[in-house]
């Protein structure tokens, strides 16, 4: 069965303390694997887009990486208002459906 | 260029009620899913269409249901409300209908079902 395994669930940093949040996948054929930051009570707002092991993007202070089992989203030097859930999903397998892990939720502290 | 918009944003009603949601795309863009977010479960898929057709559906009653009309806008409906739909329905939209393309997400619609 297609799975998407975050973790840790919460985190909570000091700011300008670097860390990585994890993405375990478990899917066959994968087309996409995309990163999300949602604020409270808001919509999924679009980090990253990663296609092949190997490949990374970056994006101010988030850095994404993929490999054929799990994908990493370091976060450099965070601030608060890098606080948010941060999501990860997969779309290949049989179904081909956006299939979301439940998150880890990031709390930076000035 | 506007993002996906999503409407209404808010929304309480009645077990055994009837709700139908809308949902505008970024300009361009096709193809258009529907989410399901809840504490327990996370975000959930609904079902996806690429125009005017269902391509894909998840695992929900066939008390939900939807439809995308041909200037790509999209609508779900939920019949005979029960209290466990209470959620924030969350809609997506991209180009085309690729798996590897990217999804962009409204702003969402918060349900509550009393």
């Amino acid at each position: 069965e297609d799975q998407v395994t975050q973790s840790p669930e919460a985190l909570r940093l000091q700011e300008g303390e670097s860390s990585s949040l994890n993405c375990s996948y478990t899917v066959s054929g994968l087309r996409g694997l995309f990163w999300y930051r949602q604020d409270p009570g808001k919509g999924p707002e679009f980090l990253f887009t990663l296609y092949s092991a190997g490949e990374e993007k970056e994006k101010e202070r988030l850095k994404a990486t993929l490999t054929k089992k799990e994908s990493f989203l370091h976060i450099t030097a965070p601030k608060p208002e890098d606080s948010a859930t941060y999501l990860c999903a997969v779309r290949g397998g049989a179904t081909n459906k956006l299939i979301f892990g439940t998150g880890t939720l990031l709390a930076v502290q000035p | 260029k506007a993002g996906v918009t999503q409407t209404p944003r808010y929304l309480i009603k009645t077990r055994g009620q009837q709700v139908t949601l809308s949902c505008s795309p970024i300009s361009g863009h096709r193809s258009v899913s529907w989410y399901q977010q809840t504490p327990g479960q996370g975000l959930q898929f609904l079902f996806e269409y690429f125009s005017e057709t269902q391509r894909n559906k998840g695992n929900f009653p066939g008390r939900f249901s939807g439809r995308q009309f041909s200037n790509s806008r999209s609508e779900m409906n939920v019949s005979t409300l029960e209290l466990g739909d209470s959620a924030l329905y969350l809609c997506a939209s991209s180009l085309g209908p690729l798996p590897s393309e990217t999804q962009y997400f409204g702003p969402g619609t918060r349900l509550l079902v009393l």
